[in-house]
């Protein structure tokens, strides 16, 4: 069975702090990766990858997709408060005809 | 662009009243997909449909749980009868899907908040 397995499921942090969201996964012919932050409302939408050992970036944020070893990790560096949210991780594999798996999500809550 | 409508935002309903949920997807969108959320089991897919027609309905609980997307711009997903382990944040999100595989970025509603007491 597909799964997807975030850890850690919560994480505490004060603002400035660096910190690393890891995402492992089993999916039948693995096609892509996302991640999505949640905070009081829906998902949005942060990353898709499909390649490894390119690194995507947007700002504070960063991820990396190993493939190999069937893993992803979301790096978030000078942590705000802002940040603070669920952050989501979702597997496509090509038996899966689309559907994204999530995983459970690390709440991730920033103190000033 | 609106996003994605759900409704209604919130419900309360008594043990065994049916329920149902609207979902309007982006326009242009073709994958349609309908989530619960729960703390316990976190985000589940029910169903999905691809250009109107359900692809995969694995995720359905059980009989109980029927859904319908009868053109583009429009699904339902009704509960009948209603018991309180269906109390759940409910998500519809859409995406424009490529090829057969490649769901791309799902857009999310902002979700229907079901208490069944």
């Amino acid at each position: 069975e597909d799964k997807v397995v975030q850890s850690p499921l919560s994480l505490v942090v004060h603002e400035g702090d660096t910190v690393t969201l890891n995402c492992s996964y089993e999916v039948t012919n693995f096609r892509s990766l996302l991640w999505y932050k949640q905070e009081k409302k829906a998902p949005t939408f942060l990353f898709m990858l499909t390649s490894s050992g390119i690194e995507k970036k947007s700002g504070r944020l960063s991820s990396i997709l190993d493939k190999k070893e069937l893993f992803s990790i979301l790096n978030i560096t000078a942590t705000q408060t802002g940040d603070s949210a669920i952050y989501l991780c979702a597997v496509i594999g090509s038996s899966n005809t689309g559907k994204l798996i999530f995983g459970q999500g690390t709440t991730l809550q920033v103190k000033p | 662009d609106a996003g994605v409508i759900q409704s209604p935002r919130h419900e309360v309903t008594e043990m065994g009243q049916e329920v149902t949920l609207r979902c309007k997807p982006i326009s242009g969108h073709n994958s349609l997909f309908w989530y619960r959320q729960t703390m316990m089991r976190g985000l589940e897919l029910l169903i999905y449909f691809n250009n109107n027609v359900p692809i995969d309905d694995s995720g359905m609980p059980e009989d109980r749980f029927s859904a319908k997307m009868p053109n583009a711009s429009f699904s339902t997903l009704k509960i009948q009868p209603s018991e309180p382990r269906d109390s759940a944040v409910y998500f519809c999100a859409s995406s424009f899907q490529v090829r057969d595989w490649d769901t791309g970025e799902l857009f999310f509603g902002e979700g229907s908040r079901l208490t069944v007491l």
